[in-house]
């Protein structure tokens, strides 16, 4: 049964900052990875999307990796801006769609 | 091309009642998914449907959930009397046919902005 978990749970940075989120998952036979984002009350933004066979997405300031060996997949954000605040989740999806989140980080960029 | 919406995005019950939350699925769109986030916890997936067809239902609760995607019409995700751990929010996404199939590089589900059922 896979089971994705991210690190940290919470994260508080000033404006400007470079900052890594961590997720790691227990089953390597995954179709693709996904990160998304979450405002407050919202619904679900698809940040990037990790193929099996990819090591890593770039879109804008933000970048994803893949390890697959390793069950572990970085969001890399560049040059930090309070706009950024919101939950970043990351899912694993098998061949049906079917996602498995992760409990999600809750970043705080600070002005 | 309008979004996958959802409606009420608010509902309201009291404990015993019915809720019902509809899922309209982006054009094109013939694959619904159903995921449940409760209150300090992560989003849980629920139920795949295809038009007329539930595919996966391995994360539905055993009994007063269920789910349908008529060919006509938005899909369905019932509640029969609810009960206080029922207060969530509900999200539906949707993806176009054959998109696992052909390895697409891009976002593969689209979400709704999601229910907020409160159950009194």
């Amino acid at each position: 049964k896979q089971e994705v978990t991210q690190i940290p749970a919470a994260l508080s940075v000033p404006e400007g900052e470079n900052l890594v989120l961590n997720c790691s998952f227990t089953d390597s036979a995954i179709y693709n990875l996904q990160w998304f984002r979450q405002d407050p009350g919202k619904g679900l933004t698809s940040l990037l999307l990790i193929q099996s066979s990819q090591r890593e997405q770039t879109s804008g300031r933000l970048n994803a990796s893949l390890d697959k060996s390793s069950g572990r997949s970085t969001l890399y954000i560049a040059a930090s801006q309070p706009g950024d605040s919101a939950t970043y989740l990351c899912a694993s999806s098998s061949n049906t769609g079917k996602l498995i989140f992760g409990q999600g980080t809750t970043l705080q960029v600070k002005p | 091309n309008a979004g996958v919406m959802q409606n009420p995005r608010h509902l309201v019950r009291r404990r015993g009642q019915e809720a019902r939350l509809r899922c309209s699925p982006m054009k094109g769109h013939s694959h619904v998914y159903w995921y449940r986030q409760l209150p300090e916890e992560g989003l849980k997936f629920m139920v795949y449907l295809q038009k007329e067809n539930i595919i996966d239902e391995s994360g539905m609760p055993k009994e007063r959930f269920s789910a349908e995607f008529p060919k006509e019409g938005p899909s369905i995700l019932r509640i029969q009397q609810v009960v206080r751990g029922d207060s969530a929010a509900y999200f539906c996404a949707s993806s176009p046919p054959g998109v696992y199939t052909l390895r697409s590089t891009g976002a593969t589900q689209y979400f709704g902005p999601g229910t907020r059922l409160l159950v009194l």
